[in-house]
């Protein structure tokens, strides 16, 4: 199956950097690869997603860029604020819509 | 659009009772519903893959006759933990296959403590 592996498992930055989590994937038929937002206790939220036809996707303050070749793909958040404190999670799926989530990487923004 | 529901959203049982989860899609029909398993401070692990009309797909290592799931209707399914012990203790999130590509959207969760 689908394994996905995500770093680093911790993030601090200061209010206003970026912050860049990274994800490794190895089932190459994996085509959908989406960004969740998880709050301590509450459901998973998705924030941003790439299809493995498209390189670079962007909304606002969020990134993503995948790279089909080497099998991974990163978020980045510019600008960070306060409120982008919280756990996020990578996930790889493919037709059947199976999702394989990454180990989550918990982000803190430092006022 | 789009809402999923859980039912209970917290449940405290006793060791060795069974405790079942309903998950409902409540305003559009899931062909395809997901159970999850979340540990503190870890990820979320799939457990099972859930099909209206046929018996669920249990991923590698999930006991198919401890955790059993019934997706009866196109808006209903339910995971039992049966004969549940304390190491069974989790929060459990289903999600419900949408009409588009990969699409899915998450119930809230259950959080279930087994004393």
């Amino acid at each position: 199956g689908e394994n996905v592996e995500q770093h680093p498992s911790t993030l601090s930055v200061q209010e206003g950097d970026s912050a860049v989590i990274k994800c490794t994937y190895s089932d190459s038929a994996s085509n959908y690869f989406p960004w969740y937002k998880q709050e301590l206790g509450k459901r998973p939220q998705l924030i941003i997603d790439i299809r493995s036809n498209v390189g670079e996707k962007k909304d606002q303050r969020i990134a993503v860029t995948l790279n089909k070749t080497a099998k991974h793909f990163s978020l980045h958040i510019t600008e960070t604020q306060p409120e982008d404190s919280a756990v996020y999670f990578c996930a790889a799926s493919r037709a059947g819509n199976q999702f394989y989530f990454g180990t989550g990487t918990s982000l803190t923004v430092i006022p | 659009g789009a809402v999923v529901s859980q039912h209970p959203s917290r449940v405290i049982c006793k060791s060795g009772t069974s405790v079942k989860i309903e998950c409902r899609s409540l305003d559009f029909q899931a062909t395809t519903m997901f159970w999850y398993r979340q540990f503190p401070k870890q990820s979320l692990m799939l457990m099972a893959t859930s099909n209206e009309g046929s018996k669920a797909t249990y991923e590698q290592g999930v006991e198919k006759d401890k955790f059993l799931i019934n997706h009866a209707s196109l808006t209903l399914s339910t995971l039992t933990v049966t004969s549940a012990h304390p190491e069974d203790s989790s929060f459990y999130i289903c999600s419900a296959g949408g009409t588009g590509p990969n699409e899915q959207f998450f119930g809230p969760g259950t959080r279930l403590t087994v004393l």
